[in-house]
């Protein structure tokens, strides 16, 4: 398996532009998740989803946040309008329900 | 609330010696922990786990040890090698597989 895939691996975007971020979770595992790292705050988990269903989003910082899980296979992370504080490397993982997580490689954003 | 903290923030090590990176948590309910590696330019990646009916896990040259009593976790890590300097994150599972992180400790071998 080519573990959890993210796209772009790296995102240099204008404030106010949108920015979608994109994940293809292990073929198998049930659970997906978001979250963001940086230096002053290290690693917020985002939202999860289990069999593509939201189950936490309290993570979300605000409504120019979204996040989807159409189906098994892709999950997509959305900005918009993006502000220079979200510049961060954005993480997806995922697992079966309980188990621990896989990582993708991240995507690098940075807002200017 | 509920958080996993960890004492440390850096740690620096020889290379040869044996490591301890510890641990804090504060759900006394959470039944799953889950010690990752961070290297530079990467996601974090598992290690070691544990469950709560344990208090001892051995890898290799890894070991977890859990203390219900005073809500500790700490890993330990044999002849520490220069690829193993690294950020390690202690998790603590909640319900439905949710990860709580800890702020993570810089380990850093000295060769």
């Amino acid at each position: 398996d080519a573990g959890v895939i993210q796209s772009p691996r790296h995102e240099v975007t204008e404030m106010g532009q949108e920015v979608t971020l994109r994940c293809k979770p292990i073929s198998g595992h049930n659970s997906l998740f978001w979250y963001r790292q940086t230096m002053m705050r290290g690693l917020e988990l985002l939202i999860y989803f289990n069999n593509n269903v939201p189950i936490d989003d309290s993570g979300m910082p605000e409504d120019r946040f979204s996040a989807k899980m159409p189906n098994a296979s892709f999950s997509t992370l959305k900005i918009q309008p993006s502000e220079p504080r979200d510049s961060a490397v954005y993480f997806c993982a995922s697992s079966l329900t309980s188990g621990e997580q896989y990582f993708g490689p991240g995507t690098r954003l940075t807002v200017t | 609330g509920e958080s996993v903290g960890l004492h440390l923030p850096t740690l620096s090590v020889q290379e040869g010696d044996n490591s301890i990176i510890n641990c804090a948590y504060s759900n006394s309910a959470s039944d799953y922990f889950i010690w990752y590696k961070q290297e530079s330019g990467k996601g974090p990646q598992f290690i070691i786990d544990i469950r709560s009916n344990m208090d001892k896990r051995q890898g290799q040259r890894v070991t977890v040890l859990l203390n219900k009593t005073v809500k500790h976790l700490s890993l330990q890590i044999a002849a520490t090698q220069p690829g193993d300097s690294a950020v390690y994150f202690c998790a603590e599972n909640t319900n439905a597989g949710k990860s709580t992180f800890g702020d993570g400790t810089t380990l850093t071998v000295k060769p």
